[in-house]
């Protein structure tokens, strides 16, 4: 089993379209909680940083992580044709050190 | 803003070849990152250094070498470039207490 999964995609919606993005973990240690947004041939940008469980919201874009379940989730509402990237969630022990886990990253159309 | 920059954003090299990337951020960060993306395998990490001049191996270190003679510099080697190794290469950095910042990037392609 990976360390962190998440659907590849790709997922096509609308615009306008709420969209859920998704991660699993398997490691009950993870901390903190990172959403990155890579457009085509770019490097990553993040876009949403968290600690523990709960929601955090920026914008149309909120995060959710439910440590119970070891599931982390990433909401764009009113999804936009820039919103078009492959979505990386990341994940690390502590805040100090350099051990992070990447997931695959998702890749997000959405359609005018 | 963070800042941080490759010297390439594309490179085309022959097998056998020593190949440098070089990766420079402007906030004074202690860590700094070299990772690969590859299609399907996300991000992988080779090497990061959490201070000039120290290093340490990440997943993946085989084939490559760094070095860190500044704070803001963080050089990657390719000792001898072969085909195995064209992919994305991606610099980041962080400071304590704070995520990783990534550049935009390198695309090798070894032929």
């Amino acid at each position: 089993q990976k360390e962190v999964e998440q659907d590849p995609g790709p997922l096509s919606v609308p615009e306008g379209a709420i969209v859920s993005l998704n991660c699993t973990y398997s490691n009950s240690a993870f901390q903190y909680f990172m959403w990155y947004r890579q457009y085509s041939r770019k490097g990553p940008e993040l876009l949403m940083y968290t600690y523990s469980s709960g929601n955090k919201e920026d914008g149309r874009f909120t995060a959710q992580v439910d440590k119970s379940s070891k599931y982390i989730s990433l909401f764009i509402r009113d999804s936009q044709p820039s919103d078009s990237a492959t979505y990386l969630c990341a994940m690390s022990l502590d805040n100090y050190g350099q051990n992070f886990v990447f997931g695959p990253g998702t890749r997000l159309s959405v359609l005018p | 803003d963070v800042k941080v920059t490759q010297s390439s954003r594309y490179l085309v090299k022959r097998t056998g070849e020593k190949v440098f990337l070089e990766c420079v951020q402007d906030m004074d960060h202690e860590n700094m990152f070299w990772y690969r993306q590859d299609p399907g395998l996300g991000l992988r990490l080779i090497y990061f250094s959490y201070d000039v001049k120290m290093k340490e191996k990440g997943d993946i270190p085989e084939g490559y070498s760094v070095s860190r003679e500044k704070k803001e510099r963080f050089s990657l080697i390719l000792e001898s470039a072969s085909t195995n190794q064209t992919s994305m290469y991606l610099c980041a950095s962080r400071t304590v207490k704070e995520t990783q910042y990534f550049g935009p990037g390198t695309r090798l392609l070894v032929l």
